[in-house]
């Protein structure tokens, strides 16, 4: 069945430090979402993206969806204390379902 | 998000028991999700429903079963639970992309 992996599985920055987390999936996918938890929490949807290429910001935040539309990545700018939590991507292939990568958890320190 | 409750928070059992976990929604969402997260394996899919009368089965389904008893009710059963059906429970409801999750279910089957 598909699959979609993260990378890295866990990291842990200073505070002040950049951070990327990298999502692959075995299948084309026709979008994908990020979410975030807090620890102790639920997912919290973040964004969505659905073009190829497309590249879109929220603050610190830098999301990308590759041109082939398997991949993609978040990318977090000076990491603050409350960015900490565990990051997934979902990939979504056409059939209303998505599928969650592993999930990077990020702790940052102070 | 308050408007999807579950239903009990912390759930104890021993194994062969039956249990059921059970989910509301205020949000007006035909789409529902039972996933189960475990650490390092990000959030699986157990079933899906996208609406009353439909009910799919996800890629971890065995052992699982569930009933749509309304829009807004979307239970899971445990039939005989196993130790390694421990695990956390979220529910999930969306109208389209962006799914929102319950507080989650902390199961421990002993």
């Amino acid at each position: 069945g598909q699959q979609v992996m993260q990378i890295p599985q866990y990291q842990h920055v200073q505070e002040g430090e950049d951070f990327t987390t990298y999502c692959n999936s075995s299948t084309t996918l026709s979008n994908i979402q990020w979410y975030k938890q807090r620890p102790g929490g639920h997912p919290v949807f973040l964004i969505q993206l659905v073009k190829s290429g497309e590249v879109k910001k929220q603050k610190r935040l830098t999301f990308q969806f590759g041109e082939a539309k398997k991949n993609s990545s978040l990318h977090i700018t000076a990491t603050q204390t409350t960015d900490v939590g565990t990051y997934f991507c979902a990939g979504n292939t056409g059939f209303q379902k998505l599928v969650f990568g592993t999930g990077t958890r990020l702790l940052v320190s102070p | 998000d308050a408007d999807v409750t579950q239903t009990p928070r912390n759930r104890i059992t021993k194994t062969g028991k039956r249990i059921m976990l059970e989910c509301s929604q205020t949000k007006g969402h035909d789409r529902m999700y039972w996933y189960r997260q475990d650490p390092g394996l990000g959030l699986r899919l157990i079933y899906y429903s996208f609406d009353v009368k439909d009910i799919n089965k996800g890629e971890i389904s065995d052992g699982y079963s569930v009933s749509r008893q309304a829009q807004a009710k979307f239970s899971l059963s445990l039939e005989s639970a196993i130790p390694n059906q421990t695990a956390l429970y979220f529910c999930a409801t969306s109208r389209a992309d962006e799914q929102f999750f319950g507080p989650g279910t902390r199961l421990t089957v002993l």
